[in-house]
């Protein structure tokens, strides 16, 4: 799987947006970006994903670089339940075969703490 | 959105007897269950893809007859921790996939947390 890179840990205001990136400058052209996020002692949450067009949901937008060798993940308005770590996870679906094609691997993400 | 539970949401054993996890999926079929462990302060790590009446596949390092794993309906894989030690004390997550997600989008279980004794 191709490597991602993300700050060990962030800081945000609450009701100001965030902006989290990642870096995957190894992508392939078949790599989804995926997101997640895991709240303390939860398990961790789907957030969004996207493969070339920027994308848009309830939770978050995901901004992709026109290289794709990185993106980022918005939230708009940061408040005291988005402090969590958020991982960013790269996935290509043709590599692999049977349901070993949708595990996920996940690195050490970013904590994001957000300030009241 | 799909919910994933698991049973109990932590449990405390004492060293040499087994722990049996749950993990439901509740309003959707899973064909296909993972089973992640978390060391305090690090990240996820799959331990078994789990298969609706197959064997599960573990991934290199876990050690299968200490980790079982059953399949046994579309809702339901169970992961048992024989033999427990004090070293296997983790927080345990399963995840599922609705057959129709997109991509990679998985559901996870709220988690267990086992402590050893």
């Amino acid at each position: 799987d191709a490597k991602t890179t993300q700050p060990n840990s962030m800081e945000s205001n609450e009701e100001e947006p965030v902006h989290l990136p990642c870096n995957h400058s190894t992508i392939s052209g078949t790599d989804y970006i995926h997101w997640y996020r895991q709240l303390p002692s939860q398990g961790p949450e789907y957030v969004i994903h996207g493969l070339t067009s920027n994308v848009n949901n309830r939770m978050a937008s995901l901004a992709i670089a026109e290289d794709r060798k990185s993106s980022t993940l918005i939230l708009h308005r940061a408040t005291l339940r988005d402090a969590a770590v958020y991982y960013c996870i790269l996935r290509d679906p043709i590599a692999y075969s049977g349901a070993g094609s949708y595990q996920l691997t996940f690195g050490k993400g970013t904590k994001l703490s957000v300030i009241p | 959105g799909a919910v994933v539970s698991q049973h109990p949401s932590w449990v405390i054993c004492k060293s040499g007897t087994s722990v049996k996890i749950e993990c439901r999926s509740l309003d959707f079929q899973a064909t296909t269950m993972f089973w992640y462990r978390q060391f305090p302060k690090q990240s996820l790590m799959l331990m078994a893809t789990s298969n609706e009446g197959s064997k599960a596949t573990y991934e290199q390092g876990v050690e299968k007859d200490k980790f079982l794993i059953n399949h046994a309906s579309l809702t339901l894989s169970t992961l048992t921790v024989t033999s427990a030690h004090p070293e296997d004390s983790s927080f345990y997550i399963c995840s599922a996939r609705p057959p129709l997600a997109l991509t990679y989008e998985q559901y996870f279980g709220p988690g267990t947390r086992l402590t050893v004794t």
